[in-house]
């Protein structure tokens, strides 16, 4: 199994602005994804983060406004960009260890509120 | 395309009552199918996941068994805990979609004492 550790666990933010979120992986993983998960609602994938590559978005979302990074096999960041009380939402790093179909483990999520 | 459809809640039973959480799939190939849990405030944490049909996923009390013939995997313990009081995902992950893991929508479980 994979740990996972994202900072900021929480955060509150002005519209407009923009909040990078870290994500960081206790091991070399072959898979790293974010997910958003609005209030009551079930996951939400946004975008799998490619080691040396632009990441590979899922409908709906686009890199201008949530640009990802992943430098290495155990590091990722999501930037959630020009702020809107619409981005009020908790949003999870995954990994993956092994192939597509392997366990996915999260991290603890971070909480962001826009105000 | 591929799919989950569980169980809407909330669901609310006394300590000690026996629980089914109900989860049915769609998939294009033979997923994966995984049950994760969600406690206040934290993260998803995996519970239990089978790989092929037949196969029961175990942990922590809980069981669910893979139902090609029905395309289900739904969730049971048979005494639940107060300590059991969150929110659980059922997803599928199937390699002819590629990447992607699709979860429910989440169903809320309160045990009280």
């Amino acid at each position: 199994s994979a740990v996972i550790s994202q900072k900021p666990s929480r955060d509150i933010c002005q519209r407009g602005t923009s909040l990078t979120i870290q994500c960081q992986v206790d091991s070399q993983v072959t898979m790293m994804f974010w997910y958003r998960q609005q209030p009551g609602q079930s996951l939400t994938l946004i975008a799998t983060a490619n080691q040396g590559s632009e990441a590979t978005y899922e409908s709906g979302f686009v890199i201008d406004k949530f640009p990802i990074s992943r430098p290495n096999l155990t590091f990722s960041t999501l930037t959630v960009s020009n702020l809107s009380p619409e981005d009020s939402s908790i949003y999870l790093c995954s990994a993956s260890a092994g192939g597509p179909l392997d366990t996915q483990y999260f991290g603890p999520g971070t909480r962001l509120t826009v105000l | 395309g591929d799919s989950v459809t569980q169980m809407e809640g909330p669901v609310t039973l006394s300590e000690e009552a026996f629980l089914t959480i109900n989860c049915t799939y769609t998939a294009t190939g033979y997923p994966s199918l995984f049950w994760y849990v969600q406690y206040p405030g934290e993260g998803l944490q995996l519970l239990l996941k089978a790989t092929k049909a037949d196969d029961k996923g175990s942990n922590k009390g809980f069981e669910a068994t893979y139902r090609k013939e029905t395309t289900s995997f739904h969730l049971e313990k048979g005494s639940v805990q107060v300590s059991d009081s969150a929110v659980y995902f059922c997803a599928l992950s199937d390699y002819v979609t590629g990447n992607q893991f699709y979860f429910g929508t989440g169903t809320s479980l309160t045990v009280i004492p």
